[in-house]
């Protein structure tokens, strides 16, 4: 099983900075099995990013994702408020596996 | 837009069975693998299972032994029992719309949209 591991555990940043968060695989995957969701509070998690660097419906270009083999990124490019939020990867693999997140707080 | 709605019962004790079922409206229901997910403070986000329109299922290594994952194609719906809970299956338990699959070839290997979650706590 595909271990994925999320870094850092937390970001402290402002509105308006820039974003990066880590997700590391434990072996090389294919780009097209590795997904990006947001979850808010009380809420499902959403997918923003499919096939490591493709925005899912609805998600503005401030997200993008990129990385190959064992090492990926998602980036958000200036902060609004509402990105506020925990961010996880996933892998479909021969099971599925998801990062433990990244919670992304107000500084 | 596709909307998925789940229901099933909140409050169970050891050694009971888990239930919950999720309603698909909107879209296609056949070709896609329907999923359920959990999430809990200990273990994070946890793949469960998934089944097809055509009953072909797949479940986790880990909860195999205890998962029946079941589908309604009459009313787009599908089911969730977890036989023998204990304190450890307490969770938020998710449906969601997960890999598109044609012939032998499958595609869209993510989940989208998810159900509104439901709170299993396990509990004397």
């Amino acid at each position: 099983e595909i271990v994925l591991t999320q870094s850092p555990g937390t970001l402290s940043l402002s509105p308006g900075e820039r974003a990066t968060l880590s997700c590391r695989a434990s072996q090389s995957v294919s780009r097209g099995y590795l997904a990006w969701y947001q979850q808010k509070p009380g809420q499902a998690p959403r997918l923003l990013m499919y096939e490591a660097s493709s925005r899912a419906t609805g998600i503005p270009d401030r997200f993008s994702g990129s990385g190959s083999g064992t090492d990926f990124t998602l980036s958000i490019s200036r902060l609004e408020p509402e990105d506020f939020a925990i961010y996880y990867c996933q892998h479909f693999g021969s099971s599925v596996t998801f990062g433990q997140g990244t919670t992304l707080e107000i500084k | 837009q596709m909307r998925l709605q789940q229901w099933g019962a909140g409050l169970l004790k050891p050694s009971e069975t888990l239930s919950l079922t999720c309603a698909v409206y909107g879209g296609s229901f056949s070709g896609y693998y329907w999923t359920w997910i959990r999430q809990s403070p200990e273990k994070g986000l946890e793949w469960i299972g998934e089944i097809n329109h055509s009953r072909t299922t797949n479940y986790s290594p880990s909860l195999k032994s205890r998962v029946t994952i079941s589908v309604d194609t009459s009313n787009n719906q599908f089911s969730l029992k977890l036989s023998s809970v204990t304190a450890a299956d307490t969770a938020v338990y998710y449906c969601a719309r997960g890999r598109y699959c044609g012939g032998t070839t499958c595609y869209w290997y993510w989940f989208d949209p998810w159900g509104q979650g439901t709170l299993v706590t396990v509990s004397s």
